[in-house]
Order: C-alpha cells, then structure tokens, then sequence
C-alpha cells in the first residue's frame, strides 16, 4: 500500500493567490481529516469527512478555506486567497471509521510558504 | 491544545537512559493515540489505548492509560538515537467513535549518543 499521498511536497506562492492541496487517502479508508501544524499552534483539525460527506468544518479558520472531498479516492483543500498567515505544514490523514476505534494514517504533509 | 497537556515539552537524554513523556486531558477520555513524528514528515501511529489501566508494548516503548486520572504516559526503555522526534498524544473525547482527534503540543526528544 502506497499510503496517504499529498501532493504538492512544498508550495511557495505570494499572497493574494489561490493555492490548492490535494490528497488520496488509503484505498479502503472512509474517513479522511485535514490538520494544519504550526510552531505556535501545534497540529490543528480543520476538517474532516466520513463516506465523502464533510462532518465537522468547525476547525477551518475563515472562509478563505474550503475543502472537498468528489470520490472517495480524492480530496482537496483550497486556501483563495492566501496570506502569510496561512504558511503552515498542512497534513492529509485517513482511516477506516467503523470498529470502536480506529487510528488514523498520514501523509507526508504539504509545506506551505506565502510570501 | 489547551484540552490536551503534555509534559515535558523537550526531553534530552544519553543514549541508554529510561524516559517517561506524560499526556494529560481535562476531558474524558474515549481513546487515546500515540504518535511519533520525525522533522519534516507525517506523523506515525505507534499504540491506541482505550480502557482505564490498559497497558500497551512496542518493542521498547510501553504505553498506559490511567482512566481516573485521564492521563497517558509513554515510557522508552535504554533510548537508543533511533528514538529521537517528536511524540505527540491523540485524545477522542467524543463518546462514540468519531474519529476526531485532539493533539497535545508534542514532546521533542533527543537522545544523545
């Protein structure tokens, strides 16, 4: 199994611009969380889905941010525009919600640069 | 997270020693997840703890779980510098199996050879 793939590795763009996130969760998985980590903030949950169907947004920090998920192989998050604030690793993580507890598998994360 | 407190916050040890890295929640606990992180990669699961005085094993890493106290610790036995990252605890308040997760802030470790 490949894992949790996030694409792009690095992201350096300016502020003002649209930037785009994307992610494919372990085949199989049918739950599928955003995190954002900062030095400041630590690792924070921004969004996650169950079955392809947003759950819980109550982490996604203003309206600049959307997220979704069209198949269960596929997620993006978007960030439109962009600010210096938002420069952060960004993390993907999966897993399979249906036995009492389940972990959760992550990417590699997307680092996030806005100048 | 303010929800989940983890102490130390940096750790430096020899080679060899014994460690013990503490999670503490100000809320129930449901389930609680260990992870390790190396710089500039994901996170990797280590244990799950789910019932009060469980007690998990991972060649030399061992986890708990004290329920009453709501709070976890992990202890390393002889560190070796493989062990060096970041361990970060995972706590799921909610009663059923949400799957949502609250981190602690991490807990850096070194271990010096």
């Amino acid at each position: 199994d490949a894992g949790v793939i996030q694409s792009p590795r690095h992201e350096v763009t300016e502020m003002g611009q649209e930037v785009t996130l994307r992610c494919k969760p372990i085949s199989g998985h049918n739950s599928l969380f955003w995190y954002r980590q900062t030095m400041m903030r630590g690792l924070e949950l921004l969004i996650y889905f169950n079955n392809n169907v947003p759950i819980d947004d109550s982490g996604m920090p203003e309206d600049r941010f959307s997220a979704k998920m069209p198949n269960a192989s596929f997620s993006t998050l978007k960030i439109q525009p962009s600010e210096p604030r938002d420069s952060a690793v960004y993390f993907c993580a999966s897993s399979f919600l249906g036995t009492l507890y389940s972990e959760q598998y992550f990417g590699p994360g997307t680092r996030l640069t806005v100048t | 997270s303010q929800e989940l407190e983890q102490s130390p916050q940096s750790l430096i040890v020899q080679e060899g020693k014994n460690l013990t890295i503490n999670c503490t929640s100000s809320k129930t606990l449901y389930g609680l997840y260990w992870y390790k992180q190396k710089y500039g990669e994901g996170l990797i699961f280590l244990m799950m703890l789910q019932k009060g005085g469980e007690e998990k094993s991972h060649e030399k890493i061992t986890a708990k779980l004290d329920e009453k106290k709501q709070q976890s610790s992990l202890h390393i036995t002889a560190s070796q510098p493989s062990h060096a990252g970041i361990y970060l605890c995972g706590a799921d308040h909610g009663s059923g199996n949400t799957g949502k997760l609250i981190f602690g802030q991490g807990t850096t470790l070194q271990v010096k050879p």
